[in-house]
């Protein structure tokens, strides 16, 4: 069955460093990755999307990674602030309509 | 511009008692999502809509569960009867058609049967 893995503890780093969260995934093939964030009480926020023939997308602070290959994608955070602190979601998409598969994500705490 | 609307935020209900929840999706958006989030957990997908028509509903617990999407535009999800483990942030998320789309969420309805 499909599988979506992102690291189910909180990652805790210092303000100023630069955080890596990863998506490990199984038996899916999908066509795209987006990564969402997520505070408290509220609903999951696009951050950044790319599609399975590219290895990399940047915007401001953000980098994601896609390796088709292994099966993962990498997001990073340079410059961390502590206003990152949240959950970050990954999810996969397929060809069938706008359809997505959310991974568990991965709270961030940031701290000064 | 408005965001997606959901009602209510938080709902309290005993065990076999129905319950329903609104969404109201960004104005032009054809694809309305439903999704069930669990504590600690990603969201799940229960029912995609385009337009009015429900194209996936595979996930959708249909001996207690039901939705629909009237004119298109605005979508009601229902429980009933409600059991203990229904609990959990009902989200509501809204794109325009076509893969690669970004979703834009709703704030949730947190529903807590007891």
């Amino acid at each position: 069955s499909q599988k979506i893995e992102q690291n189910s503890e909180a990652l805790n780093i210092q303000e100023g460093k630069t955080a890596t969260l990863t998506c490990n995934y199984t038996n899916y093939s999908p066509a795209y990755l987006q990564w969402y964030r997520q505070d408290p009480g509220r609903g999951p926020v696009f951050l950044l999307l790319i599609r399975e023939n590219e290895k990399e997308k940047r915007k401001e602070r953000l980098k994601v990674t896609f390796d088709t290959t292994l099966k993962q994608s990498l997001f990073h955070i340079t410059a961390s602030q502590p206003a990152d602190s949240a959950t970050y979601l990954c999810a996969l998409g397929g060809n069938a309509g706008n359809m997505l598969t959310f991974g568990g994500g991965t709270r961030l705490m940031v701290k000064p | 511009e408005a965001g997606v609307v959901q009602s209510p935020r938080y709902k309290i209900i005993e065990k076999k008692q129905p319950v329903a929840f609104w969404c109201n999706p960004i104005s032009g958006h054809n694809t309305l999502y439903w999704y069930r989030q669990n504590l600690g957990q990603g969201p799940e997908l229960l029912i995609r809509y385009e337009n009015e028509e429900a194209v996936d509903d595979s996930q959708l617990p249909k001996d207690r569960f039901s939705a629909e999407r009237l004119k298109g535009v605005d979508s009601t999800l229902k429980i009933q009867p409600a059991e203990l483990g229904d609990s959990a942030v009902y989200l509501c998320a809204s794109s325009f058609r076509g893969n690669y789309n970004e979703q834009f969420f709703g704030p949730g309805t947190r529903l807590t049967v007891l």
